[in-house]
């Protein structure tokens, strides 16, 4: 089945730092989307991406969507405390079946 | 507008017992998924419904069974608990298939 690699796995930044994370899958995909969840809390989106080489901001957030439709980025500008959580990527399939398939996550923890 | 609301929010069960997840949405979506999360692994596609009176098997389908009788209701259920389906459940749905997913606030079962 598919699957999507993040990386890194965690990352430990000061605030104010800048952070970047990507996800690469092992087969093209059409729908990049990038969840953001924090503790006790279901995933909530942040971003989705539709287009190959469609970059899209959200405030401070930044994601692309990779010419080879294999890979995808997101960016976070001047980091703050709540950005502390697990960032997700996904893509359409889940399993061979109608859901989504979502990297294992990246860990932001933030030193004041 | 509540979105995708879980009950229980906790739940601790003995190895072999029953329960029922519940999910519910008033988005009128027709896609309707569960999850469940696992430490450092990311969310694995359990079961999922393209709607009413229609579902088909995830990635990890056993130990579990759905229903799907109204759009609004997806609740997931646990046969024989085993310590391996101690996890945390999301519940999520969509307007299209693979598109953007809205979840629950999540089940944390421990099965002892």
């Amino acid at each position: 089945g598919q699957q999507l690699n993040q990386s890194p796995q965690s990352m430990f930044i000061q605030e104010g730092e800048d952070v970047s994370m990507n996800c690469t899958s092992s087969s093209i995909f059409n729908t990049w989307l990038w969840y953001k969840q924090d503790p006790g809390e279901g995933p909530v989106l942040l971003i989705a991406l539709y287009k190959a080489g469609e970059l899209t901001s959200n405030g401070r957030l930044t994601a692309q969507f990779g010419i080879t439709r294999k890979d995808s980025f997101l960016n976070i500008s001047a980091s703050i405390p709540s950005d502390v959580g697990i960032y997700f990527c996904a893509g359409p399939g889940g399993g061979g079946a109608d859901g989504l398939t979502f990297g294992k996550g990246t860990h932001l923890i933030i030193q004041p | 507008n509540a979105g995708v609301t879980q009950t229980p929010k906790f739940r601790i069960l003995k190895i072999g017992q029953s329960m029922t997840l519940q999910c519910a949405q008033d988005m009128n979506h027709n896609y309707m998924y569960w999850y469940r999360q696992d430490p450092g692994m990311g969310l694995k596609l359990i079961y999922y419904s393209v709607g009413a009176g229609i579902t088909d098997k995830g990635e990890v389908p056993n130990g579990y069974n759905v229903s799907r009788s109204t759009t609004e209701d997806f609740p997931l259920r646990l046969e024989l608990a085993a310590p391996s389906q101690t996890s945390v459940y999301f519940c999520a749905s969509t307007n299209n298939r693979g598109s953007e997913a809205f979840f629950g606030q999540g089940t944390r079962l421990t099965v002892v």
